[in-house]
């Protein structure tokens, strides 16, 4: 079955340090991978995406993420966190132009 | 191009009552779909078209929910009756090739 795991509901960092969101999926395909934002009471803007090629994928608003087969992961990533990346984000699989599986999301608290 | 365009943004109505929600995808976009959020269950696709011909629509939750795409400029989603538990945010996407972009969603609450 396909499904995608967020294994963090809730993280917190300071302003400026560094992020890690985690992601684990199981596809039966090749995967698409996909990480969306969602801002409060805002709809899911696309950071990054990844389809082949270069595992290390470089995103909007200085976030990255890498694609490890082996490990089924696709972590999204930022060296310095501001206080404007507060929101829920959204990792996501699908292939092609299929419906994507969503996972249950991470909320993330920037504090000073 | 201006996105995903949904309306209403906002919608509260009774028990009881029809509601239809609209869509106007991305120009050139021949895939829709239509997604819904909810605190238990998180985003869940209820339907999705090609080229305004429904292929799955085996997420819709039951017989209440209907959904159209007469062209490929709009889309609508229908529930009637309208329950409590229909309350959520309801998603558009469309997409040309992979990606899919969303619209800003329609917060539904019914009393």
């Amino acid at each position: 079955a396909q499904s995608v795991t967020q294994p963090d509901i809730h993280i917190t960092v300071s302003e400026g340090a560094s992020l890690e969101l985690r992601c684990n999926y199981s596809y039966g395909a090749t995967p698409y991978l996909f990480w969306y934002v969602q801002s409060p009471g805002q709809g899911l803007q696309l950071l990054l995406k990844y389809f082949s090629g270069d595992t290390l994928v470089q995103g909007i608003k200085g976030f990255e993420a890498e694609f490890k087969r082996s490990q089924s992961s696709f972590n999204l990533r930022k060296p310095s966190v501001h206080w404007s990346d507060a929101a829920e984000y959204f990792c996501a699989v699908g292939s092609g132009n299929t419906p994507l599986v969503f996972g249950k999301g991470t909320r993330l608290s920037v504090i000073a | 191009d201006a996105g995903v365009i949904q309306s209403p943004r906002h919608e509260v109505t009774e028990m009881g009552q029809e509601v239809t929600l609209r869509c106007k995808p991305i120009s050139g976009h021949d895939y829709l779909f239509w997604y819904r959020q909810t605190m238990m269950r998180g985003l869940e696709l209820l339907i999705y078209f090609n080229n305004n011909v429904p292929i799955d629509d085996s997420g819709m939750p039951e017989d209440r929910f209907s959904a159209k795409m007469p062209n490929a400029s709009f889309s609508t989603l229908k529930i009637q009756p309208s329950e409590p538990r229909d309350s959520a945010v309801y998603f558009c996407a469309s997409s040309q090739r992979e990606t899919q972009y969303f619209g800003p969603g329609t917060r539904l609450l019914v009393l």
